[in-house]
């Protein structure tokens, strides 16, 4: 089965750039998806079908792939940016939609 | 702008049927994919299951034959049952939607509904 891997963790200075990566265990070409999850609130769409960013969404978030690995990354990142990330593909082998592990992004 | 708000008990009980409704309000449900997504206290996103407006669903291989969606398009609300509960059902459930000319993705999301199983 498919199956998606996220670093744990992350952390950033303030200003700095976060990059969290998205690999998957089979072949490429699936579109991947990116959520932000702060505590206690439902997932926000940060980035889909790869690297549009839905309307609100500040440009400081990005999305690109590469291979068999897709990047979301922050720049100049801000305390607000303090959040779990989830990256999502549909697979189509399974008509199922999967999720990554997530990654905690702390500011430092 | 679509909203949706999940409802049902916060408690149920093992082997029990849970049953969760989510109301789509500022917008068409008759259009799209409306999934079930949920997550397991500190863990991660599962998804459930969709239903398309016109009544056709798929659901998760991992939770098939336990769970059940169903649309009421006159009432602009589509519902969850999920049977033969136990404690590894205790989650957050979160309704969501997944337009229909890109279904790939959850561009909006319910703020979820936490479900305790337990006796």
């Amino acid at each position: 089965s498919y199956v998606l891997t996220q670093p744990p963790s992350v952390s950033v200075a303030p200003g700095q750039t976060a990059s969290i990566t998205c690999g998957g265990n089979n072949s490429g070409g699936k579109s991947v998806h990116w959520y932000q999850q702060k505590p206690g609130q439902a997932p926000v769409l940060v980035v889909y079908d790869e690297s549009d960013r839905p309307s609100g969404i500040p440009e400081r978030f990005s999305g690109s792939h590469s291979g068999h690995t897709a990047t979301l990354t922050i720049s100049r990142v801000e305390a607000g940016d303090e959040a779990d990330y989830y990256c999502q593909v549909w697979d189509s082998r399974t008509n199922n939609y999967l999720f990554g592990p997530g990654t905690q992004v702390t500011v430092l | 702008q679509v909203q949706l708000q999940e409802s049902g008990p916060g408690l149920v009980k093992p082997s029990e049927t849970l049953s969760l409704t989510c109301n789509v309000s500022g917008g068409s449900i008759s259009s799209d994919f409306w999934s079930w997504i949920r997550q397991s206290p500190g863990k991660g996103l599962e998804w459930i299951g969709y239903i398309f407006y016109s009544g056709s669903t798929h659901y998760n291989p991992s939770l098939a034959g336990r769970v059940a969606i169903s649309v009421d398009t006159s009432r602009t609300q589509f519902s969850l049952h999920l049977s033969f509960l136990t404690p590894a059902d205790t989650a957050v459930y979160y309704c969501a939607r997944s337009p229909q000319r890109d279904f790939l993705y959850f561009d909006n999301w319910g703020r979820g509904t936490l479900v305790t199983v337990s006796s």
